[in-house]
């Protein structure tokens, strides 16, 4: 079983809509992050979570919203999804003891019309 | 601010030809450098990094990385490419070791 899944790994929807991704992970890891992958662009960081209370924006965080319901457990939503959303989406954990090393899920492609 | 630039962004090369997928940083503090890897339709996998040390950095699967501070620059080689290396791959910077910048990537694509 992988280490770190996330769900929905296809989503299309429309502009206005409101969606969530979710994000989980086996692994113990105190922290979590949330990425967006553009082609050309690389991947930029939107949210970090270092543990259940301690929730950061990263690079690119408006019109993005996220809830750490758990150790293992990191949700990335859009309240009212846009066509420059259109993106994939990796959820990564990394160590406290090891940060230097992120793991990262599948993804998720997320298109909005 | 740091910053990431990968100069290529694709890199076409022959089985069993040796390759250089090139990354330049700045930053006015030191840095973590990192390469990670994407194979189709999955995530990314640290590659190899650099934290301190011997500038030099080897991966288990045969890419190497050499920190160049006077250079600005983590280059990443492999002598002899397999087809199986046809990926994207992702040059990284980071102050602290956890909140990564990453450059736009390479793909690389190995030929029969």
């Amino acid at each position: 079983d992988a280490d770190v899944t996330q769900t929905p790994r296809n989503r299309i929807t429309k502009t206005g809509k409101r969606i969530m991704l979710e994000c989980s992970q086996t692994k113990g890891h105190d922290r979590m992050y949330w990425y967006r992958q553009d082609p050309g662009l690389g991947l930029r960081l939107i949210y970090y979570s270092f543990d259940v209370k301690d929730i950061n924006k990263g690079e690119i965080s408006d019109g993005y919203s996220v809830s750490r319901q758990a150790q293992a457990k990191f949700s990335l939503s859009l309240e009212s999804a846009i066509p420059n959303q259109t993106a994939l989406y990796f959820c990564a954990t990394s160590d406290l003891y090891s940060t230097d090393t992120q793991y990262f899920g599948p993804g998720t492609r997320l298109t909005v019309l | 601010a740091q910053s990431v630039t990968q100069l290529d962004s694709q890199v076409p090369v022959f089985e069993e030809a040796p390759v250089e997928l090139r990354c330049n940083y700045s930053s006015s503090v030191s840095v973590y450098l990192f390469w990670y890897v994407q194979y189709p339709n999955q995530g990314l996998q640290l590659l190899l990094k650099y934290l301190s040390g011997s500038t030099l950095v080897e991966s288990i699967n045969g890419f190497e990385a050499e920190f160049n501070k006077s250079q600005t620059s983590f280059h990443l080689r492999k002598p002899s490419v397999h087809i199986s290396d046809t990926a994207e791959y992702f040059c990284a910077v980071s102050e602290s070791g956890d909140k990564l910048i990453f450059g736009t990537g390479t793909r690389l694509q190995v030929f029969p």
